[in-house]
């Protein structure tokens, strides 16, 4: 597609559910990364993945985080037994190989709210 | 762990101003990098700085970079309302893992 589309742009959910995000990135993007953003802060770095390579998971914030990715597509985030502070947008970007080359591009995120 | 941290958190000025935003960062980087967020939804790429370029330009924006005073700035002249926005630094660190480090950043109000 044109651009990362991210899908749903908005989820409510309880206390205590599982949800999956998803990130379609740009066609030919080998690289992909997931943010969290909680409500006037930055971006906090989740998990990066690089083609077939390993992925950089060092900013899941706990155990109930995971994300997977089939090749250079399709992406998943998981969260399980959500709590109220996971409420945030979740955002993805991919890029060209190396992100020293160019810049990100983000989709639009997912609103996660949890109740 | 924030990397950049921009100055100031929040600016407003007149449409036909000047906008100056400074980001400031600690360790050795790669590449220093500009966005800019609308509505709190997705980041757009605006402008990147090589650890080894002083000055950039594109249009009406101009990003300067002190490596040395670990610090760099964006310049948006000639402000319309449009440019109202939240805009991020980011950076690349030098030798580590591929991933951009984002700051708070700084939200700007134009006022029409």
């Amino acid at each position: 597609g044109a651009g990362v589309s991210q899908s749903p742009s908005n989820k409510v959910t309880e206390k205590g559910k599982d949800v999956e995000l998803r990130c379609d990135p740009i066609s030919g993007h080998t690289a992909l990364y997931w943010y969290r953003q909680r409500l006037g802060q930055g971006l906090e770095f989740l998990i990066y993945f690089q083609g077939n390579s390993a992925p950089d998971k060092s900013g899941l914030p706990s155990d109930r985080f995971s994300a997977e990715r089939t090749g250079e597509s399709v992406s998943t985030l998981t969260i399980q037994r959500t709590q109220q502070e996971d409420s945030a947008v979740y955002l993805c970007a991919s890029s060209l190989a190396s992100v020293g080359r160019g810049g990100y591009t983000f989709g639009s995120g997912t609103r996660l709210t949890v109740v | 762990s924030q990397q950049g941290e921009e100055d100031p958190q929040a600016l407003s000025i007149q449409e036909g101003e000047n906008a100056t935003m400074n980001c400031s960062y600690k360790t050795s980087i790669n590449n220093l990098q500009w966005y800019r967020q609308n509505s709190g939804r997705g980041l757009v790429h605006l402008i990147l700085i090589r650890s080894n370029e002083r000055e950039k330009h594109s249009g009406r924006l101009r990003v300067t970079l002190d490596t040395s005073k670990k610090s760099s700035s964006l310049l948006i002249t000639a402000s319309r309302a449009a440019d109202t926005a939240s805009y991020f630094c980011a950076t690349v660190p030098q030798g580590g893992s591929e991933k951009l480090v984002f700051g708070k950043g700084t939200k700007l109000t134009v006022n029409p």
